[in-house]
Protein backbone atom coordinates (compact mmCIF):
# COMPACT_ATOMS: atom_id res chain seq x y z
CA UNK A 1 0.00 0.00 0.00
CA UNK A 2 0.98 3.54 -1.28
CA UNK A 3 1.03 5.97 1.61
CA UNK A 4 3.14 7.82 4.51
CA UNK A 5 4.23 7.16 7.95
CA UNK A 6 5.36 8.47 10.81
CA UNK A 7 6.90 7.04 13.68
CA UNK A 8 6.80 6.83 16.94
CA UNK A 9 3.20 7.59 17.67
CA UNK A 10 3.84 8.42 20.85
CA UNK A 11 7.19 10.33 22.00
CA UNK A 12 8.12 11.15 25.25
CA UNK A 13 11.56 13.34 26.15
CA UNK A 14 13.47 15.26 28.69
CA UNK A 15 13.87 18.45 28.47
CA UNK A 16 17.49 19.41 26.79
CA UNK A 17 17.38 16.30 25.21
CA UNK A 18 17.25 16.70 21.16
CA UNK A 19 14.70 13.86 19.19
CA UNK A 20 13.98 12.84 15.95
CA UNK A 21 10.80 12.08 14.65
CA UNK A 22 10.64 9.92 11.36
CA UNK A 23 8.90 10.39 8.27
CA UNK A 24 8.59 8.07 5.46
CA UNK A 25 6.79 7.99 1.85
CA UNK A 26 6.75 5.67 -0.97
CA UNK A 27 4.29 7.80 -2.95
CA UNK A 28 7.18 8.66 -5.45
CA UNK A 29 6.11 12.52 -4.22
CA UNK A 30 9.21 15.11 -4.72
CA UNK A 31 7.63 17.53 -1.68
CA UNK A 32 7.54 16.90 1.80
CA UNK A 33 6.55 18.85 4.80
CA UNK A 34 6.11 19.27 8.52
CA UNK A 35 3.99 20.95 10.53
CA UNK A 36 2.94 21.51 14.01
CA UNK A 37 -0.39 21.60 15.44
CA UNK A 38 -1.27 22.47 19.37
CA UNK A 39 -4.22 21.72 20.86
CA UNK A 40 -7.42 23.37 19.17
CA UNK A 41 -4.84 24.95 16.64
CA UNK A 42 -4.61 24.91 12.84
CA UNK A 43 -1.21 23.73 11.56
CA UNK A 44 1.84 25.12 11.31
CA UNK A 45 4.80 25.25 8.74
CA UNK A 46 8.15 23.63 10.45
CA UNK A 47 10.02 23.42 7.31
CA UNK A 48 9.09 22.10 3.65
CA UNK A 49 11.22 20.08 1.39
CA UNK A 50 10.81 20.27 -2.64
CA UNK A 51 13.39 18.03 -3.78
CA UNK A 52 15.95 16.05 -2.50
CA UNK A 53 19.05 17.63 -1.02
CA UNK A 54 17.61 20.87 -0.55
CA UNK A 55 14.42 22.25 2.10
CA UNK A 56 13.74 25.78 3.43
CA UNK A 57 12.40 27.33 6.37
CA UNK A 58 8.55 27.37 7.26
CA UNK A 59 6.74 29.98 9.11
CA UNK A 60 8.09 28.45 12.60
CA UNK A 61 11.62 26.87 12.25
CA UNK A 62 13.33 27.94 15.08
CA UNK A 63 14.97 24.96 17.47
CA UNK A 64 13.93 22.15 14.61
CA UNK A 65 16.82 20.78 11.77
CA UNK A 66 15.61 18.46 9.09
CA UNK A 67 17.57 16.55 6.47
CA UNK A 68 16.40 15.61 3.20
CA UNK A 69 19.21 12.79 1.97
CA UNK A 70 16.58 10.36 -0.12
CA UNK A 71 13.26 11.43 -1.51
CA UNK A 72 11.19 8.80 0.28
CA UNK A 73 12.47 10.49 3.59
CA UNK A 74 12.32 13.71 5.47
CA UNK A 75 13.46 12.87 9.10
CA UNK A 76 12.29 16.24 11.73
CA UNK A 77 14.84 16.97 14.50
CA UNK A 78 13.50 18.76 17.47
CA UNK A 79 16.42 20.54 19.17
CA UNK A 80 16.71 21.57 22.66
CA UNK A 81 16.79 24.74 21.42
CA UNK A 82 12.91 25.02 20.98
CA UNK A 83 11.19 26.37 23.79
CA UNK A 84 7.87 24.58 23.65
CA UNK A 85 8.45 21.73 21.95
CA UNK A 86 5.36 19.60 23.30
CA UNK A 87 3.24 19.32 20.11
CA UNK A 88 1.11 17.11 17.57
CA UNK A 89 3.76 16.29 14.53
CA UNK A 90 2.95 15.82 11.27
CA UNK A 91 4.50 15.06 8.02
CA UNK A 92 2.81 15.48 4.36
CA UNK A 93 4.39 14.94 1.17
CA UNK A 94 2.61 15.83 -2.36
CA UNK A 95 3.56 16.01 -5.96
CA UNK A 96 4.28 19.10 -8.06
CA UNK A 97 2.18 22.15 -8.32
CA UNK A 98 -0.27 23.35 -5.57
CA UNK A 99 -3.53 21.78 -7.43
CA UNK A 100 -2.31 18.54 -5.66
CA UNK A 101 -3.34 17.14 -2.87
CA UNK A 102 -1.34 16.60 0.33
CA UNK A 103 -1.25 13.36 1.73
CA UNK A 104 -0.61 13.07 5.84
CA UNK A 105 1.33 10.91 8.47
CA UNK A 106 -0.67 9.72 11.21
CA UNK A 107 1.37 12.32 13.18
CA UNK A 108 3.58 11.69 16.59
CA UNK A 109 2.77 13.30 19.65
CA UNK A 110 5.65 14.45 21.65
CA UNK A 111 5.66 15.09 24.62
CA UNK A 112 8.73 17.17 26.94
CA UNK A 113 9.09 17.08 30.13
CA UNK B 1 -1.98 32.79 0.57
CA UNK B 2 -5.56 34.36 1.00
CA UNK B 3 -7.49 33.97 4.18
CA UNK B 4 -10.79 32.26 4.73
CA UNK B 5 -13.83 32.69 7.32
CA UNK B 6 -15.33 29.49 8.79
CA UNK B 7 -17.65 29.00 11.38
CA UNK B 8 -16.11 27.81 14.22
CA UNK B 9 -18.60 24.90 14.74
CA UNK B 10 -21.62 22.62 13.39
CA UNK B 11 -23.98 19.79 14.10
CA UNK B 12 -25.94 17.81 12.13
CA UNK B 13 -27.91 14.94 12.31
CA UNK B 14 -26.82 11.62 11.04
CA UNK B 15 -28.10 10.52 7.35
CA UNK B 16 -29.18 14.32 6.53
CA UNK B 17 -27.25 16.61 4.02
CA UNK B 18 -24.26 19.43 5.76
CA UNK B 19 -23.48 22.28 4.43
CA UNK B 20 -20.20 23.85 5.80
CA UNK B 21 -20.14 27.26 4.90
CA UNK B 22 -16.49 29.00 3.90
CA UNK B 23 -15.90 32.77 3.23
CA UNK B 24 -12.69 34.10 1.06
CA UNK B 25 -13.58 37.60 -0.17
CA UNK B 26 -10.08 38.51 -0.97
CA UNK B 27 -9.54 35.29 -2.88
CA UNK B 28 -7.29 35.71 -6.35
CA UNK B 29 -8.12 34.58 -9.75
CA UNK B 30 -5.05 31.80 -9.53
CA UNK B 31 -6.28 31.01 -5.29
CA UNK B 32 -7.73 27.23 -5.88
CA UNK B 33 -10.04 26.28 -2.81
CA UNK B 34 -8.54 23.32 -0.81
CA UNK B 35 -11.14 21.21 1.46
CA UNK B 36 -9.58 19.08 4.31
CA UNK B 37 -10.67 17.41 7.45
CA UNK B 38 -9.10 16.02 10.67
CA UNK B 39 -10.57 13.34 12.66
CA UNK B 40 -9.12 13.60 16.09
CA UNK B 41 -5.49 12.65 16.62
CA UNK B 42 -5.07 11.96 13.10
CA UNK B 43 -3.59 13.77 10.28
CA UNK B 44 -5.25 15.91 8.34
CA UNK B 45 -7.26 13.97 4.60
CA UNK B 46 -7.82 15.95 1.52
CA UNK B 47 -11.54 15.82 0.72
CA UNK B 48 -11.26 18.15 -2.31
CA UNK B 49 -10.94 21.00 -4.45
CA UNK B 50 -11.69 23.61 -7.08
CA UNK B 51 -11.07 26.80 -8.99
CA UNK B 52 -13.86 27.92 -10.42
CA UNK B 53 -16.21 25.09 -10.81
CA UNK B 54 -18.62 23.18 -8.42
CA UNK B 55 -16.27 19.85 -8.07
CA UNK B 56 -18.36 16.32 -7.11
CA UNK B 57 -16.37 13.61 -5.67
CA UNK B 58 -16.79 10.28 -4.00
CA UNK B 59 -16.39 12.15 -0.48
CA UNK B 60 -18.67 15.24 -1.41
CA UNK B 61 -18.95 18.18 -3.44
CA UNK B 62 -17.85 21.61 -3.69
CA UNK B 63 -19.96 24.69 -4.49
CA UNK B 64 -18.22 28.01 -5.73
CA UNK B 65 -19.73 30.78 -5.59
CA UNK B 66 -19.96 32.89 -9.09
CA UNK B 67 -17.96 35.23 -7.84
CA UNK B 68 -15.56 32.63 -5.96
CA UNK B 69 -16.14 34.87 -2.18
CA UNK B 70 -17.23 32.19 -0.76
CA UNK B 71 -18.11 27.99 -1.04
CA UNK B 72 -19.84 25.58 1.04
CA UNK B 73 -18.58 21.62 1.16
CA UNK B 74 -21.42 19.30 0.87
CA UNK B 75 -21.74 15.99 2.53
CA UNK B 76 -24.96 14.64 1.15
CA UNK B 77 -25.64 12.15 3.80
CA UNK B 78 -23.56 13.03 7.46
CA UNK B 79 -22.35 9.88 9.08
CA UNK B 80 -20.95 9.57 12.61
CA UNK B 81 -17.68 8.97 10.49
CA UNK B 82 -17.76 12.56 8.92
CA UNK B 83 -17.51 13.59 12.55
CA UNK B 84 -14.25 15.98 12.45
CA UNK B 85 -12.82 19.52 12.05
CA UNK B 86 -13.19 20.59 8.45
CA UNK B 87 -10.34 23.41 6.99
CA UNK B 88 -11.22 25.45 3.58
CA UNK B 89 -7.97 26.47 2.29
CA UNK B 90 -6.70 28.76 -0.20
CA UNK B 91 -3.55 28.05 -2.32
CA UNK B 92 -2.52 30.19 -4.69
CA UNK B 93 -0.62 28.62 -8.12
CA UNK B 94 1.92 31.59 -7.99
CA UNK B 95 3.07 30.71 -4.53
CA UNK B 96 6.66 28.93 -3.64
CA UNK B 97 6.55 27.07 -0.32
CA UNK B 98 3.50 24.80 -1.72
CA UNK B 99 2.68 24.43 2.24
CA UNK B 100 -1.23 24.29 3.32
CA UNK B 101 -2.40 27.61 5.54
CA UNK B 102 -4.22 26.01 7.68
CA UNK B 103 -7.48 28.10 10.13
CA UNK B 104 -9.04 26.68 13.12
CA UNK B 105 -11.51 24.96 10.68
CA UNK B 106 -15.39 24.19 11.57
CA UNK B 107 -15.71 21.36 14.16
CA UNK B 108 -18.76 19.31 12.85
CA UNK B 109 -20.49 17.07 15.52
CA UNK B 110 -22.89 14.19 14.20
CA UNK B 111 -25.93 13.02 16.10
CA UNK B 112 -26.93 9.53 15.74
Amino acid sequence: DGGITQSPKYLFRKEGQNVTLSCEQNLNHDAMYWYRQDPGQGLRLIYYSQIVNDFQKGDIAEGYSVSREKKESFPLTVTSAQKNPTAFYLCASSTHGLSYEQYFGPGTRLTVT
Amino acid sequence: DAKTTQPNSMESNEEEPVHLPCNHSTISGTDYIHWYRQLPSQGPEYVIHGLTSNVNNRMASLAIAEDRKSSTLILHRATLRDAAVYYCILRDVGGSQGNLIFGKGTKLSVKP
